[in-house]
Order: structure tokens, then C-alpha cells, then sequence
């Protein structure tokens, strides 16, 4: 069974939409990482939230994650044809050898 | 900075064959790592290995092995490979709390 739920597996938006990616996990995370994957490239880092409450913001892509460290939400605002890829939610439990990953979200932006 | 290279990009593998992935990095990072990833289940881990010398059993380890005979290299070796094991396979290393991921393989078994 997946450690981490995403959703939605897929999401298609008109260009200028905003939109949200949600990663639920059933246990407390210790560290909750987002990365983007362009198709048939390599996994490029986004973010990684620690703190309960806590907010990153870069570009136009905001990543939150729960007071209960539980739930991490990723926002894209204002979406362009570049954001397109897959997105991935992964989470340690401290060290990096049970490190998790969602099955992942898969965005198109369509001009 | 390479960070970490990956080879090949890709291979098309006839089943029963061995075949070695390589995975090299340049950060000098101590833990290393092996996923697979396919489509629906996310990235996998297959096996790892903390530092040099020392290696560990992922989620999906079956099929594989790994040697970290020094911390810049972590080979991986498909003894005789079955069609199951056609994926996308990614090295990643971690230090820090971060985690560095090669751009990938892509194996088809046939």
C-alpha cells in the first residue's frame, strides 16, 4: 500500500488557472519534499517543509504543510504551459532509508 | 557540477540477460539510493546504501543487487532480467536532508 496518497493523479487547466495538489499521509512525517519531473527527465527538488504550519513559496508555486504534519497541499498560481510535468510528494521518517513517495500527479497546461 | 549521471539513458534488454546500471555522483554524499519507478505506483526503493561498504534492502529488492565498493559509484545488477522489471530506474543521492536525483534510466525487457 502507498505510504503517501496524491491527488489527483491528473489535472488538465486552461493556462492562467490556479490549481492545487494535495499529499495526505496516514502517520506524522518528519519531512515532507515536492518535486517536479519534466517527461522523460530526471526528478528536479521544489521544496521541503519541516514545521507544522509552515508556508515555502517559489515563483508562482506555494507548498504548505499541516499543523499535524499530516497533509501537504502544493499550489501553483497562475498557471503556464512550463509548470506541465509530473509532480511528486515524498516524506522521510528521519532518514532517507524509508523515504516515500506518492504515485505522483500528472499536469497539463494548455494554452 | 555533474551532481549524479546515470547510464545508459535507456536500454532495451532481452530477458535472462545481466545487466548493470550505473550511477556515479560527485557530491561526495554518503547515503545513496536505487527507485524504480513505474507508472500509478510513484517511486520504489530498491536498495540502499548508507556509506561506502555497506548496502541495504529497499521496498522492491527482488531481482537486484548493489555493491558501494567506494561513496562515488553504486552500480546496479539485474542478474538475469524478466520483462517486470522494465521501468524507469533512478540514483539519488542525500545529505543534509536533501535529496539529489539522476535524470534516469529507461529499461524495457523483452
Amino acid at each position: 500500500s502507498q505510504e503517501l496518497e496524491q491527488s489527483p493523479q491528473s489535472l488538465i487547466v486552461q493556462e492562467g488557472k490556479n490549481l492545487t495538489i494535495n499529499c495526505t499521509s496516514s502517520k506524522t512525517l518528519y519531512g515532507l519534499y515536492w518535486y517536479k519531473q519534466k517527461y522523460g527527465e530526471g526528478l528536479i527538488f521544489l521544496m521541503m517543509l519541516q514545521k507544522g504550519g509552515e508556508e515555502k513559496s517559489h515563483e508562482k508555486i506555494t507548498a504548505k504543510l499541516d499543523e499535524k504534519k499530516q497533509q501537504s497541499s502544493l499550489h501553483i498560481t497562475a498557471s503556464q504551459p512550463s509548470h506541465a510535468g509530473i509532480y511528486l510528494c515524498g516524506a522521510d521518517k528521519g532518514n532517507f532509508n524509508k523515504f516515500y513517495f506518492g504515485s505522483g500527479t500528472k499536469l497539463n497546461v494548455k494554452p | 557540477i555533474a551532481g549524479i549521471t546515470q547510464a545508459p539513458t535507456s536500454q532495451i534488454l532481452a530477458a535472462g540477460r545481466r545487466m548493470t546500471l550505473r550511477c556515479t555522483q560527485d557530491m561526495r554524499h554518503n547515503a545513496m539510493y536505487w527507485y524504480r519507478q513505474d507508472l500509478g505506483l510513484g517511486l520504489r526503493l530498491i536498495h540502499y546504501s548508507n556509506t561506502a561498504g555497506t548496502t541495504g534492502k529497499g521496498e522492491v529488492p527482488d531481482g537486484y543487487s548493489v555493491s558501494r565498493a567506494n561513496t562515488d559509484d553504486f552500480p546496479l545488477t539485474l542478474a538475469s532480467a524478466v520483462p517486470s522489471q522494465t521501468s524507469v530506474y533512478f540514483c539519488a543521492s542525500s545529505e543534509g536532508g536533501r535529496a539529489f536525483f539522476g535524470q534516469g534510466t529507461r529499461l524495457t525487457v523483452v
